[in-house]
């Protein structure tokens, strides 16, 4: 059974108009990440969620937002997508556990965004 | 800052050959993670394993197995009798022992199995 989900698989749209990517999860994990790949490239991470808490990377574009209505569900919205953010949109989740470690990150199967 | 290096691009060996991917990492933290991980054509990027700074010792599991040398940072995988299903692109990480466990990627190797 899929524990990390991603919606779409493949997402199209249009120079400037905004995007909603879906990722959820059923391992109750209360920490959620937010990886952009492009290319031949690394996983970049945006950002990550610890519960409720939002933690942006410093180099993270202000174009790219985030929500967690809940501990299930995570959105990645990109506000006026441009041709460099074409990028397979990956979504990652782990607990954070006693003492302040935490454990491993299980991905979901990404989103590929194509931004015509 | 932490760095992953994975100096091999592109590997391409024929099948039921033994093949390793280097990794060597740079950081100034004293405890840490390193990990790899496969990502398959499909995209998802699926784990292999995580090891502690302070766990030396070699693991191996089935096919796979990782040689981990502190005094070299280095954290390489050795894939034994290799199979068309093993290619993918093969990536390193480091992260942070506690908080958040950011993983910073090395570039990823290329690994093609050829029948």
């Amino acid at each position: 059974d899929a524990m990390v989900i991603q919606n779409p698989r493949y997402q199209v749209t249009q120079f400037g108009k905004p995007v909603t990517l879906s990722c959820s999860q059923t391992l109750n994990h209360n920490v959620m990440y937010w990886y952009q790949q492009k290319s031949s490239q690394a996983p970049k991470l945006l950002f990550h969620y610890y519960d409720k808490d939002f933690n942006n990377e410093a180099d993270t574009p202000d174009n790219f937002q985030s929500r967690r209505p809940n501990t299930s569900f995570c959105f990645l919205d990109i506000r006026s997508p441009g041709l460099g953010d074409a990028a397979m949109y990956l979504c990652a989740t782990s607990r954070r556990l006693a003492g302040g470690f935490t454990d491993t990150q299980y991905f979901g199967p990404g989103t590929r965004l194509t931004v015509l | 800052a932490q760095k992953v290096t994975q100096a091999q691009t592109e590997i391409s060996v024929v099948e039921k050959e033994d093949v390793t991917l280097d990794c060597v990492y740079e950081t100034r933290d004293t405890t840490y993670y390193l990990f790899w991980y496969k990502q398959p054509p499909s995209g998802e990027l699926v784990f292999l394993i995580r090891r502690n700074s302070f766990d030396e010792q070699n693991e191996i599991s089935g096919r796979y197995s990782w040689n981990f040398q502190k005094s070299t940072s280095s954290f390489n995988f050795t894939i034994t009798a290799s199979q068309v299903v093993d290619s993918a692109v093969y990536f390193c990480a480091l992260s942070e022992a506690q908080g958040a466990q950011k993983l910073v990627f090395g570039q990823g190797t290329r690994l093609t199995i050829n029948p």
